[in-house]
């Protein structure tokens, strides 16, 4: 299966700020990548489905312009938590669709002051 | 809408102990069922999987059956070691989609 990794793996930011979690394929070349969140001791929700070269789909309820997503290229996916806000605190995983599987990161704690 | 319903954890057993971690699912059609491990500062690893009814993922001494008549997909194995211990997310995916739903996640402690 594909090896998936996040940068960083815990960021702290202050309200107002913007912060960029990056989701890297290792091994693999990945054209459609995901972004979820987990609040503690909660499921993941999906927030998007990050497709390489195209603008990303969002789930119902997810502000796209608060979350922005960028897929340039087939190893990478960016996630941009725009003007922060403390109830965006919160855990943030990405996965790589490959031969019909997801591969999810580590995932990135974000909190935000 | 589709769902995943599983058991609230922790789960906290002795080594050599049973295990059986509860999932229901509410879906239209026939999905695939999945359950994932989250191993401590790791991410989710498919465990196993079953595509259609009466079919039985396994991996790892882990075991599932996917029972179409109660909804269901449990989680059990027979003999728990503490390497174990982590967090396990039952999950679907419904249609053509690559979409996956989540559990709340169990959280299993082996203790020695």
């Amino acid at each position: 299966g594909a090896v998936v990794s996040q940068h960083p793996s815990w960021v702290i930011c202050k309200s107002g700020t913007s912060v960029k979690i990056e989701c890297r394929s290792l091994d693999f070349q990945a054209t459609t990548m995901f972004w979820y969140r987990q609040f503690p001791k909660q499921s993941l929700m999906l927030m998007a489905t990050s497709n390489e070269g195209s603008k990303a789909t969002y789930e119902q309820g997810v502000e796209k312009d608060k979350f922005l997503i960028n897929h340039a290229s087939l190893t990478l996916s960016t996630l941009t938590v725009t003007s922060a806000h403390p109830e965006d605190s919160s855990f943030y995983i990405c996965s790589v669709l490959g031969e019909g599987e997801q591969y999810f990161g580590p995932g990135t704690r974000l909190t935000v002051t | 809408g589709n769902s995943v319903t599983q058991m609230e954890g922790p789960v906290t057993l002795s080594e050599e102990a049973f295990l059986t971690i509860n999932c229901t699912y509410t879906a239209t059609g026939y999905p695939s069922l999945f359950w994932y491990v989250q191993y401590p500062g790791e991410g989710l690893q498919l465990l196993l999987k079953a595509t259609k009814a009466d079919d039985k993922g396994s991996n790892k001494g882990f075991e599932a059956t996917y029972r179409k008549e109660t909804t269901s997909f449990h989680l059990e194995k027979g003999s728990v070691q503490v390497s174990d211990s982590a967090v396990y997310f039952c999950a679907l995916r419904a249609g053509s989609s690559y979409k996956l739903i989540f559990g709340s996640g169990t959280r299993l402690l082996v203790r020695p």
